[in-house]
């Protein structure tokens, strides 16, 4: 079974241009969650969607967006990018059921660079 | 104060030895408590996970949860060089609209050497 696709693995950007990122989750997962991660401040949550709508979100500001189409992928946007958005993007999928001990799997993540 | 707290490390060991990682949080609504492992270059990916106080043993690795004192410990036995990663603790709560809030450790590098 296929597992979680990120694209593109790799991106370099300039500040004030804005990226979109897409995930592709396992098939039949429900659920995609959006981190970001930097040598400084670890795995930080972005957001999850499911179904199409945002479930929960993280204390990042509103340049930082998303969506989830009905089968499931997602896409995150950041516009109006600063030298600081520069990290891993990792998105993660699950079943999303109302269970708390629904395991999550990530992708290999999008390496944004922004210059 | 971080919800999570994780040494950064990095910790490097013989091959052989017994490691020992450990996290606190503050939140007592945190319910779920997880260990993944995250190569260079890659995403990170679940190790272990228990749901309440106790000890759960996988093979070499075994989770130890502490609610009381807000701590919880992977310990690996009989270290490999193929250990050598990232350790992330992470743990979940109930967020809102029915969804979950998992917060991840900072993460520990881990170097085994042969």
């Amino acid at each position: 079974k296929a597992g979680v696709t990120q694209t593109p693995r790799y991106l370099i950007k300039t500040r004030g241009q804005q990226v979109t990122l897409s995930c592709s989750p396992i098939s039949g997962h429900r659920s995609v969650s959006w981190y970001q991660q930097t040598p400084g401040q670890g795995l930080q949550f972005l957001f999850e969607y499911f179904s199409e709508t945002q479930r929960n979100k993280g204390n990042f500001p509103g340049r930082f967006s998303g969506r989830q189409f009905s089968n499931s992928r997602s896409e995150m946007n950041v516009s109006t990018l600063e030298l600081g958005d520069s990290a891993l993007y990792l998105c993660a999928s699950s079943l999303g059921t109302g269970s708390v001990n629904t395991e999550a799997f990530f992708g290999q993540g999008t390496r944004l660079t922004v210059v | 104060q971080k919800e999570v707290e994780q040494d950064p490390g990095p910790l490097s060991v013989p091959e052989g030895a017994i490691v020992s990682l450990n996290c606190t949080y503050s939140n007592s609504a945190f319910q779920y408590f997880m260990w993944y492992r995250q190569y260079s270059r890659k995403g990170p990916e679940l190790l272990m996970y228990t749901y309440s106080s106790g000890n759960k043993e996988d093979g070499r690795f075994t989770a130890q949860v502490d609610k009381s004192s807000k701590y919880i410990s992977l310990f690996i036995r009989d270290s490999q060089p193929s250990d050598s990663a990232t350790y992330l603790c992470a743990m979940r709560s109930e967020g809102g609209t029915g969804g979950f809030k998992t917060i991840f450790g900072a993460g520990t590098r881990l170097f085994v050497k042969a």
